[in-house]
């Protein structure tokens, strides 16, 4: 069954380190998000994506972070500077053209030191 | 008020009960309801989603929506140790986000 697959599993950063998550969303889905959850707390959005443009953003994801499809299976969330408030797991998720269901991906456990 | 209230728990249960679980929620224009599973530092883990209001079943799993309540439920029976999880009830809005509940952490005991 196909899956949505993320790299790396945890990472640990200095604070103000630039980071890059990874997603390999399911191959025909076309929709493309991103989600933190804080240790917790709630699974909130941070931003949708589609048609190499953002969609939508939420009010946490500022200038720091942006969002990226370098190739046809990538998608990538990059932090520029990491803030101790960032530490939180981070989950991808990918949603097929006509569908409502959203399918995660297993997360990364981000530690800003 | 909060867009999707859930119960944090944790509830627990002997082996075999039934359990619901349950969320409300504040706006009206939501259509689409979702519940998802998510074990200890995992993904959610889609597990059934409903249109509007009304009633869907999937094995021991069933979901109800009363959208004159803004009121949804999961009910599981026959609950057996490893449906131990936390249940995330999310709603999807008009941009198709999802707005998540806090999740309420199910232990069933053997």
């Amino acid at each position: 069954e196909p899956e949505v697959t993320q790299t790396p599993s945890h990472q640990v950063t200095q604070m103000g380190q630039e980071v890059i998550l990874r997603c390999v969303p399911i191959s025909n889905h076309l929709y493309f998000y991103w989600y933190r959850q804080i240790l917790g707390q709630k699974v909130e959005f941070l931003v949708s994506f589609y048609n190499n443009e953002i969609s939508e953003k939420s009010e946490i994801f500022d200038d720091q972070f942006s969002v990226e499809r370098p190739d046809g299976s990538n998608f990538t969330l990059k932090i520029r500077s990491t803030k101790l408030e960032d530490s939180a797991m981070y989950f991808c998720a990918s949603r097929e053209t006509g569908q409502e269901t959203q399918y995660f991906g297993p997360g990364t456990r981000l530690l800003v030191l | 008020q909060k867009e999707v209230e859930q119960d944090p728990g944790p509830l627990s249960v002997p082996e075999g009960a039934i359990v619901s679980l349950n969320c409300t929620y504040s706006n009206s224009a939501f259509q689409y309801f979702m519940w998802y599973r998510q074990y200890s530092r995992k993904g959610p883990e889609l597990l059934m989603y409903t249109y509007s209001s009304g009633n869907k079943e999937d094995g021991r799993f069933t979901a109800q929506v009363d959208k004159s309540s803004k009121y949804i439920s999961l009910f599981i029976r026959d609950s057996q140790p490893s449906d131990s999880a936390t249940y995330l009830c999310a709603m999807l809005d008009s941009s198709y986000k999802l707005i998540f509940g806090s999740g309420t952490r199910l232990l069933v005991r053997p």
